[in-house]
This record gives structure tokens, C-alpha cells and sequence, in this order.
């Protein structure tokens, strides 16, 4: 069974831009949910998708968003990126049925 | 408020050995669990064990234990025989029954693995 897929790995934005990641979440899994990782703030929960609604925002501003499709698939896009925002993004999914959340490998964002 | 404290940021021990990496939490859920993940170099958060809040039974999962303290909201990770390959940052994070997906991480515990 393949496991959580997040691309692209790295990415490289210049403040301004907009990026979008994405996320393939385990098959069968439904829920998708979302994690910023930064030295100085740890990890921290950005948002959730279960079967393409919205169920958790974190405490991030109004530039973080995110959708999920009816194949489970996720996305999160950051518009007016700013210096801060670089960091790992990291996605999760869970079957909806369990409690364990299975993590990707993680997408790398570097703003300049 | 739920948080998740890790008071320890980094740990060393000697291959072989048992290390005992701490964390606390507080939450006003009756219906949650715990989980230490091991994020490698690699960067990929793998779960090292997880427990039920209703278990008294301490979770164990080969040479990862833990001690559950639920009245003291501690809940602390154990690793007997010590590998070089359990070099890692080790999170501890509270997560909860029923819809939601979203963990509560701890600041985590760099761990170094000493031959």
C-alpha cells in the first residue's frame, strides 16, 4: 500500500508569489489535515479535510487555504508569501475509523 | 487549553542503553490518545506507539514502552536497547477520538544514539 505522497519536496518562492502543494493521502483514507514545522514555532496544525469539507482551521491568516477533492487528494495554497512562511509542510491522512495519522515526507518551502 | 509539554530538547545516550524522554499534556477531553512520533533526518514523521486515554495498560511496541500517568497528565516514552538508527527528534502529541484529524505537538527531544 503506498503511503502518504507530497509534491513537490522542495520548493523554491520569491515573497509576493502564490504556491500550491499537494498532498496524496493513503488509499481509502479520507481525512487529510495539515502541518506547518518551523524552528522557531515547531509544529504547528494549519487545517483538515474530511470527504471535501473543511472540519479544522488552525490559527494561520486568511492567505493559508486549502481543498480537497473527491478523490481525497488535498491542497494547500499560500497566496502573498512572506519570508516566514518558509518552512516544511507536512500532510497526514487518517481512514476516518483510527486514530493513527500517517505523515508524508513533507514538502520543504523556501521564500526569498 | 490543550498543550503538549516536552521539557527535555535534547537527549544522548549509549547504544544498548534505556532512555526515558518525558512529556506532560493537559486537556479537558475525557476521550483522547497519545502518540510519540520519531522524525529521522529524513524528515518523515514515522509513529512510534500510541495510547487510548481509557487503557490503564501501558502501550507497549517492541523496545518503545510507555509509562501513562493519567492523573498526572504525564506520558513518557521508553526506549530499551538503544540503536543507532532510534537517532531522531521524538514528538510528543495528544490527539482525540471521533472526527478530527488535528494533533497537539510538543516541542519535541532531539535524541542522539551514542556507539
Amino acid at each position: 500500500k503506498a503511503g502518504v505522497t507530497q509534491t513537490p519536496r522542495y520548493l523554491i518562492k520569491t515573497r509576493g508569489q502564490q504556491v500550491t502543494l499537494s498532498c496524496s493521502p493513503i488509499s481509502g483514507h479520507r481525512s487529510v489535515s495539515w502541518y506547518q514545522q518551523t524552528p522557531g514555532q515547531g509544529l504547528q496544525f494549519l487545517f483538515e479535510y474530511f470527504s471535501e469539507t473543511q472540519r479544522n482551521k488552525g490559527n494561520f491568516p486568511g492567505r493559508f487555504s486549502g481543498r480537497q477533492f473527491s478523490n481525497s487528494r488535498s491542497e494547500m495554497n499560500v497566496s502573498t508569501l512572506e519570508l516566514g512562511d518558509s518552512a516544511l509542510y507536512l500532510c497526514a491522512s487518517r481512514d476516518g475509523y483510527h486514530t493513527e495519522a500517517f505523515f508524508g515526507q513533507g514538502t520543504r518551502l523556501t521564500v526569498v | 487549553a490543550q498543550t503538549v509539554t516536552q521539557s527535555q530538547p535534547e537527549m544522548s545516550v549509549q547504544e544498548a542503553e534505556t532512555v526515558t524522554l518525558s512529556c506532560t499534556y493537559d486537556t479537558s477531553e475525557s476521550n483522547y490518545y497519545l502518540f510519540w512520533y520519531k522524525q529521522p533526518p529524513s524528515r518523515q514523521m514515522i509513529l512510534v506507539i500510541r495510547q487510548e486515554a481509557y487503557k490503564q495498560q501501558n502501550a507497549t511496541e517492541n523496545r518503545f514502552s510507555v509509562n501513562f500517568q493519567k492523573a498526572a497528565k504525564s506520558f513518557s516514552l521508553k526506549i530499551s536497547d538503544s540503536q543507532l538508527g532510534d537517532t531522531a527528534m521524538y514528538f510528543c502529541a495528544l490527539g482525540y477520538g471521533g472526527a478530527t484529524n488535528k494533533l497537539i505537538f510538543g516541542t519535541g527531544t532531539l535524541l542522539a544514539v551514542q556507539p
